[in-house]
């Protein structure tokens, strides 16, 4: 079964750091684009990013670029958001999803979702 | 960047009911077009890619048309686990992906 699971919910305080993860399974994670998607409380969705695990190659939402790094440990299959310094706006759901490329793309699966919540 | 917007914002049906949510995009995107299910507290799922293709697993009552700037996604006979809120994506501008807003589909 193709997987991709998350990382647990986190709770930081402003200017903090933070690097949440996405570990898939059941495929081969280097040859599926990951992608990264924020979802603020009661909104909608917004794509933030995506990765080649392969070699890393990575393209920014110019809504996300400098605000996030997404990377990817291809030995562990694990792709990686992180924040260098947190804002309460930061408060969302992260989900990662699997891009997948035929005569189109759509992305399947989904990871069940991190709850980052950034409070003084 | 392409805009997609989604009519209605939301809707009341009752189980049953055929449902049908219309997406539409700011220039044309040939058949780009994914539809998505979210159920509160839980991550989206893929319904329909490439605007008319169903994914694997899902029931048939769920179908997708359309192509070019106009689409809709249909629900032939509403479940009472159809309930949720319903986004399309385009996937024609890489890697620039746009959602819609959203339906909510709710109980009437």
């Amino acid at each position: 079964e193709v997987q991709l699971v998350q990382s647990g919910a986190e709770v930081k305080k402003p200017g903090e750091s933070l690097k949440i993860s996405c570990k898939g399974s059941g495929y081969s994670f280097t040859s599926y684009w990951i992608g990264w998607v924020r979802q603020m409380p009661g909104k909608g969705l917004e794509w933030m990013g995506i990765i080649y695990p392969g070699d890393s190659d990575t393209r920014y939402s110019p809504s996300f670029q400098g605000q996030v790094t997404i990377s990817a440990d291809k030995s562990i299959s694990t792709a990686y958001l992180q924040w260098s310094s947190l804002k309460a706006s930061d408060t969302a759901m992260y989900y990662c999803a699997r891009r997948i490329v035929g005569a189109t793309s759509w992305f399947d699966p989904w990871g069940q979702g991190t709850l980052v919540t950034v409070s003084s | 960047d392409i805009q997609m917007t989604q009519s209605p914002s939301s809707l009341s049906a009752s189980v049953g009911d055929r449902v049908t949510i219309t997406c539409r995009a700011s220039q044309s995107i040939s058949s780009y077009l994914n539809w998505y299910q979210q159920k509160p507290g839980k991550a989206p799922k893929l319904l329909i890619y490439a605007a008319s293709s169903l994914q694997s697993g899902v029931p048939s009552r769920f179908s997708g048309s359309g192509s070019g700037t106009d689409f809709t996604l249909t629900i032939s006979s509403l479940q009472p686990e159809d309930f949720a809120t319903y986004y399309c994506q385009q996937s024609y501008s890489t890697p620039w992906w746009t959602f819609g807003p959203g339906t909510k589909v709710d109980i009437k």
